[in-house]
């Protein structure tokens, strides 16, 4: 079956750290770029970050780039999210979505593929 | 960086259409692709490149773009489309991919 399951979500203290993990399954993990975006609750989405096939390119949006490191495992079919100095406004679903091509940039690299995502709570 | 505006919420009756728009800065340059969101569930592409279908949505879902808006059209509403629908763009000059706000649609 063709799927995406993310983990590692959580309640965490403003300040600390947190890893996600996407495993994937049912299709040839290294053809594609990966992605993250995340949905507040109640809120729209807002993409976050995006690797290419072979980890040589990667992209972030304003709001988390220097503090979040996307990366991936392609023996492993793995896709992570380090997510350091979290935020109140960090607070959110954290979905693993799947590129259409190889890489990260451009109109053709939509997202055909999502998981169910992962909440991460950031709260004292 | 590039904004696009997307009305909170549209309404229609069973049976009629709706039309969902997404409104950007010369937006009919870019290429636009629509998600749909059910509550609780994650997202799901219904339409990419403007216009075309992924394998396995209605051929009631329909799509374009021109000028400053692109849309969504669904013919033939039914309740199971009840749900929360995107636009998203990739935007080179932000080297960033771009979300709407976000549309709730309304069955009555």
């Amino acid at each position: 079956e063709v799927q995406l399951v993310e983990s590692g979500g959580g309640l965490v203290q403003p300040g600390r750290s947190l890893r996600l993990s996407c495993a994937a399954s049912g299709f040839t993990f290294d053809d594609y770029a990966m992605h993250w975006v995340r949905q507040a609750p109640g809120k729209g989405l807002e993409w976050v970050s995006g690797i290419s096939w072979n980890s040589g390119s990667t992209g972030y949006a304003d709001s988390v780039k220097g503090r979040f490191t996307i990366s991936r495992d392609n023996a492993k079919n793995s896709l992570y999210l380090q997510m350091n100095s979290l935020r109140a406004e960090d607070t959110a679903f954290y979905y693993c979505a799947k590129g259409r091509i190889t890489v990260v940039r451009g109109a053709q690299g939509y997202f055909d593929l999502w998981g169910r995502g992962t909440l991460v709570t950031v709260s004292s | 960086s590039y904004v696009l505006t997307q009305p909170p919420s549209v309404s229609v009756a069973p049976g009629k259409t709706a039309r969902i728009t997404c409104g950007g800065n010369n937006i009919g340059s870019k290429s636009v692709h629509w998600y749909q969101q059910k509550p609780g569930q994650a997202p799901v592409l219904v339409i990419y490149y403007d216009s075309d279908r992924p394998s396995g949505i209605p051929e009631r879902f329909s799509g374009s773009n021109s000028g400053n808006t692109a849309t969504l059209t669904i013919s033939r509403v039914e309740a199971g489309d009840e749900a929360d629908y995107y636009c998203q763009v990739w935007d080179s000059t932000s080297d960033h991919w771009v979300f709407g706000g976000g549309t709730k649609l309304t069955v009555l």
